[in-house]
C-alpha cells in the first residue's frame, strides 16, 4: 500500500497524559499536513511541512502541541498534558510540489481523552 | 482567512436520482477547489477537483462547476448508487492551505 499511513488508528488516554501520533506520507511527497476533525465538522488545518521544515502553524496549535518531520520523511504529532477538548480525529495528508496541490489523506488517528 | 460554507448538511435521494451539493467561499484569491468523500472510519478521499481558470469539469457520474464571480462551486452526482452514500466535503485552496466546508451527509436510498 503506497497511501498515507497513520498509527495508531485509535488512542484512548486519560486527561493529563502525553500522546504521540505518527504519519508516513506517500513516498516522494515533499509536503505533509496535519489536520484535526471533530464530529460533524470538516478538517481544520493545524500545521504543514515542506520537506523537514515546518512552514506554517495554525493558531489552533497550542503550546501543548508539537510536530516534527525529521529528515523530511515521516512526521510525528505530540500532544502534551491532554485535555478532553483534544478529543478528535487527527488526519495527516501529503502532497507533491508541482503535483497540482492534490492532498491525499490517511485514515486518521481517533483520539479520545477521558 | 478563507470561509467556506456548504449546503445542505444532509441529503437523501432515491437511487438513480441526481444529488447536488453547493459551497460558497469568501476569499477571491482562492484558486483550487477539491471535493472529498469520507466514509465512516476513513480519511477523506479526493474525488474531483477544479481550478479557478476552469468553469466545469466532469469525471463519469461526477461533475463540478465553479462560478468565480459569485464565489460558489457545486458538486453534481448523477445516477446515484448506494455506494455513493458518504459525507462529502468541499474545500477552497489558498496558497498552501485548504479550508473545508462542514460536510454533507448523502444517503442514497435503494
Amino acid at each position: 500500500d503506497t497511501g498515507v499511513s497513520q498509527d495508531p488508528r485509535h488512542k484512548i488516554t486519560k486527561r493529563g497524559q502525553n500522546v504521540t501520533f505518527r504519519c508516513d506520507p506517500i513516498s516522494e511527497h515533499n509536503r505533509l499536513y496535519w489536520y484535526r476533525q471533530t464530529l460533524g465538522q470538516g478538517p481544520e488545518f493545524l500545521t504543514y511541512f515542506q520537506n523537514e521544515a515546518q512552514l506554517e502553524k495554525s493558531r489552533l496549535l497550542s503550546d501543548r502541541f508539537s510536530a516534527e518531520r525529521p529528515k523530511g520523511s515521516f512526521s510525528t504529532l505530540e500532544i502534551q498534558r491532554t485535555e478532553q477538548g483534544d478529543s478528535a480525529m487527527y488526519l495527516c495528508a501529503s502532497s507533491l510540489i508541482g503535483g497540482g496541490e492534490k492532498l491525499f489523506f490517511g485514515s486518521g488517528t481517533q483520539l479520545s481523552v477521558l | 482567512g478563507e470561509n467556506v460554507e456548504q449546503h445542505p448538511s444532509t441529503l437523501s435521494v432515491q437511487e438513480g436520482d441526481s444529488a447536488v451539493i453547493k459551497c460558497t467561499y469568501s476569499d477571491s484569491a482562492s484558486n483550487y477547489f477539491p471535493w472529498y468523500k469520507q466514509e465512516l472510519g476513513k480519511g477523506p478521499q479526493l474525488i474531483i477537483d477544479i481550478r479557478s481558470n476552469v468553469g466545469e469539469k466532469k469525471d463519469q457520474r461526477i461533475a463540478v462547476t465553479l462560478n468565480k464571480t459569485a464565489k460558489h462551486f457545486s458538486l453534481h452526482i448523477t445516477e446515484t448508487q448506494p455506494e455513493d452514500s458518504a459525507v462529502y466535503f468541499c474545500a477552497a485552496g489558498l496558497g498552501n492551505q485548504f479550508y473545508f466546508g462542514t460536510g454533507t451527509s448523502l444517503t442514497v436510498i435503494p
